[in-house]
């Protein structure tokens, strides 16, 4: 059984601050990794991907992925009460044909 | 611009109903979607994979004669819910990707209650 997981939560982090986000995969063969974000009672938006390990920056986002430890993390600089939500980190199922498996999400709340 | 459109965004019916999902692909060709099913406070559980011009791929546990998925084209998907139970009431999603290990893109969803 392959599987992804994220501590609930919930984070609360003051409006302004840095948000992080963890996830720990047991898959080693696992090449792609997503986050998507989940408001309450909607379907999940992809935030980022990355597939090498390392950072990767995409404004307000940074993606950073460590294939030996598996770990894959999701930073938030400058937190904002909306994003406030539950963050969905997914990895891709090696040999699964385009298959992720999701975690079960990190609750965030960002305190105005 | 959204990527997927799926409806009905929200069904409620009598229990013995059957319900039909539609998933379609906006931006590019699928030949492969996905269904996922969303309990309240759980995370997305695969359903299915659906292959275009052939048999969906049925996830372990999932009844392929109750969760009917027809993907007759390439933009196309869907998910037919037969004989719904009380039990069926769920958030059900697709996805559709783009090929190789691209992120899924997934439809806005469809709230099914069954009374």
């Amino acid at each position: 059984q392959k599987e992804v997981e994220q501590n609930s939560g919930p984070l609360s982090v003051p409006e302004g601050a840095i948000a992080s986000l963890n996830c720990t995969y047991s898959d080693r063969g696992s090449q792609s990794f997503f986050w998507y974000r989940q408001y309450s009672g909607k379907s999940p938006e992809l935030i980022m991907f990355i597939y090498s390990n390392g950072d990767k920056e995409d404004g307000r986002f940074t993606a950073q992925l460590n294939k030996a430890s598996q770990y894959v993390s999701l930073l938030i600089r400058d937190s904002q009460p909306s994003d406030s939500a539950t963050y969905l980190c997914a990895v891709e199922i090696s040999g699964g044909y385009q298959k992720v498996t999701f975690g079960t999400g990190t609750k965030l709340q960002v305190i105005p | 611009g959204a990527v997927v459109s799926q409806h009905p965004s929200r069904v409620i019916c009598k229990s013995g109903t059957s319900v039909k999902i539609e998933c379609r692909s906006l931006d590019f060709q699928a030949t492969t979607m996905f269904w996922y099913r969303q309990f309240p406070k759980q995370s997305l559980m695969l359903m299915a994979t659906s292959n275009e011009g052939s048999k969906a791929t049925y996830e372990q546990g999932v009844e392929k004669d109750k969760f009917l998925i027809n993907h007759a084209s390439l933009t196309l998907s869907t998910l037919t819910v037969t004989s719904a139970h009380p039990e069926d009431s769920s958030f059900y999603i697709c996805s559709v990707v783009g090929g190789g290990n691209q992120p899924q893109h997934f439809g806005d969803g469809t709230r099914l209650s069954i009374l």
